[in-house]
């Protein structure tokens, strides 16, 4: 089983600013098969990027993905209100699909 | 409009079980491998089990040999047989539609409200 670890575990910031998460995978995910989501409070998760830097259609700009192998990043260059939320990465490079633990990005 | 509804969760004792139900409409349902991914109360999200159009299927660790997927393509519908529920199981269990159409590994693009499932004496 691959095990993502992400951080940090909260990321306490104010809107405007930018928001750097990160996932690390304890071995190098096929094909960069990554994919980050988010999930507001009593909703259902939200896919943003997939294959590990690749926009879902109607994300907006300001939401980014990086990295390769075990290192993945999701930035949030200047944060608005509605981005508040739980941030969690995913892997789909082999037939058992695991999830990080999530970051929580709160307001300062 | 692509959507995905879940039913079938419910209060039952440790040792039970229950078939979850997921209704897709608005895709071609039989192109589409499809997900369950559960999150317990306060926790984070853990994909639980999928299933090709063809009806291949794959399963996390903690639910092999309890749980068993299946669909129904001529209903648009997913199902999810979970026996033997221990405490741990209880979670709200989300299905999730595949974002890429064939067998092949992909994200998830689509997903229901979830429907909960509580274990409990």
């Amino acid at each position: 089983e691959i095990v993502l670890t992400q951080s940090p575990g909260t990321l306490s910031l104010s809107p405007g600013e930018r928001a750097t998460l990160s996932c690390r995978s304890s071995q190098s995910i096929n094909s960069n098969y990554l994919a980050w989501y988010q999930q507001k409070p009593g909703q259902a998760p939200r896919l943003l990027i997939y294959g590990a830097s690749s926009r879902a259609i109607g994300i907006p700009e300001r939401f980014g993905g990086s990295g390769s192998g075990t290192d993945f990043t999701l930035t949030i260059s200047r944060l608005e209100p509605e981005d508040f939320a739980v941030y969690y990465c995913q892997q789909y490079g082999n037939s058992l699909y695991t999830f990080g633990q999530g970051t929580k990005l709160e307001i300062k | 409009e692509v959507q995905l509804l879940e039913s079938g969760g419910g209060l039952v004792q440790p040792g039970g079980s229950l078939r979850l139900s997921c209704a897709g409409s608005g895709f071609s349902f039989t192109t589409y491998a499809m997900n369950w991914v559960r999150q317990a109360p306060g926790k984070g999200l853990e994909w639980v089990s999928r299933i090709t159009g063809g009806g291949f299927t794959s399963y996390a660790d903690s639910v092999k040999g309890r749980f068993t997927v299946s669909r129904d393509n001529s209903k648009n519908t997913l199902y999810l047989q979970v026996n033997s529920l221990r405490a741990e199981d209880t979670a709200v269990y989300f299905c999730a539609k595949s974002y890429y159409y064939g067998s092949g590994s992909s994200p998830m693009d689509v997903w229901g409200k979830g429907t909960t499932v509580i274990v409990s004496s």
